[in-house]
């Protein structure tokens, strides 16, 4: 049973046009969610996040939109760069219900985002 | 380094055999977690500690995977008479400023 989804596994994308990525989630007690970035060969990165209490949270290029009755969220990277070309994981965690402060989070199964230059 | 530091990056290890991975948290991180990742898939949760106590194995998939830290630092992750599904990366990771840092993890080859 995929908490976490992804149902992107790849997207391409030109350079300095906006990279959206999409992530959809089932557990209705997950309310930290998480990007990490992953290059070949390296251990996920972490990029942003959100907690449920709002709906978007930014960082320089990198934006994520939290929809909770939808149970969506969504990284957009503007623009994009021929170095965000990673493995992207969606990840998310109950806090609220986590024992001490055992915030172990459930991913994605990635996307794959590659930017043409 | 100042990163999560794992050991070894490979290991291949004949059906049956017994093997253990090292993970180096970064100094003065208290909470150390264990991941699991197959081809393909996002990492999985196995097991996290808090310094040397060992507060949540309810990822581990069987009795064949035991995890320590005894104290409070190194962790060594060991896998018994492993099998065929055990091969993956397996990702450790420490957490500070409300952050999970991970390492590189051990890829881990079964034959």
């Amino acid at each position: 049973d995929q908490q976490v989804k992804q149902n992107s596994p790849s997207l391409s994308v030109q350079e300095g046009r906006i990279s959206i990525l999409n992530c959809d989630y089932t557990n209705s007690m997950f309310d930290y969610f998480l990007w990490y970035k992953k290059y070949p060969a390296e251990g996920p990165t972490f990029l942003i996040s959100i907690s449920s209490i709002k709906d978007k949270n930014e960082d320089g290029r990198f934006t994520v939109f939290l929809n909770k009755s939808a149970k969506h969220l969504s990284l957009h990277i503007v623009p994009s760069q021929p170095g965000d070309s990673a493995v992207y994981f969606c990840a998310a965690s109950a806090l609220s219900v986590s024992n001490f402060g055992n915030e172990k989070l459930t991913f994605g199964t990635g996307t794959r985002l590659t930017i043409i230059p | 380094g100042a990163g999560v530091s794992q050991s070894p990056r490979y290991k291949v290890a004949k059906r049956g055999q017994d093997v253990a991975l090292r993970c180096d948290p970064i100094s003065g991180h208290v909470s150390l977690f264990w991941y699991q990742q197959a081809l393909g898939q996002g990492p999985e949760f196995l097991t996290y500690f808090q310094n040397e106590a060992q507060l949540d194995k309810s990822g581990l998939p069987s009795d064949r995977f035991f995890a320590e830290r005894p104290e409070g630092s190194v962790s060594t992750l060991k896998i018994q008479r492993t099998q065929q599904e055990d091969s993956a990366v397996y990702l450790c990771a420490s957490r500070g400023d409300e952050k999970l840092f991970f390492g590189s993890g051990t890829q881990l080859s079964v034959l």
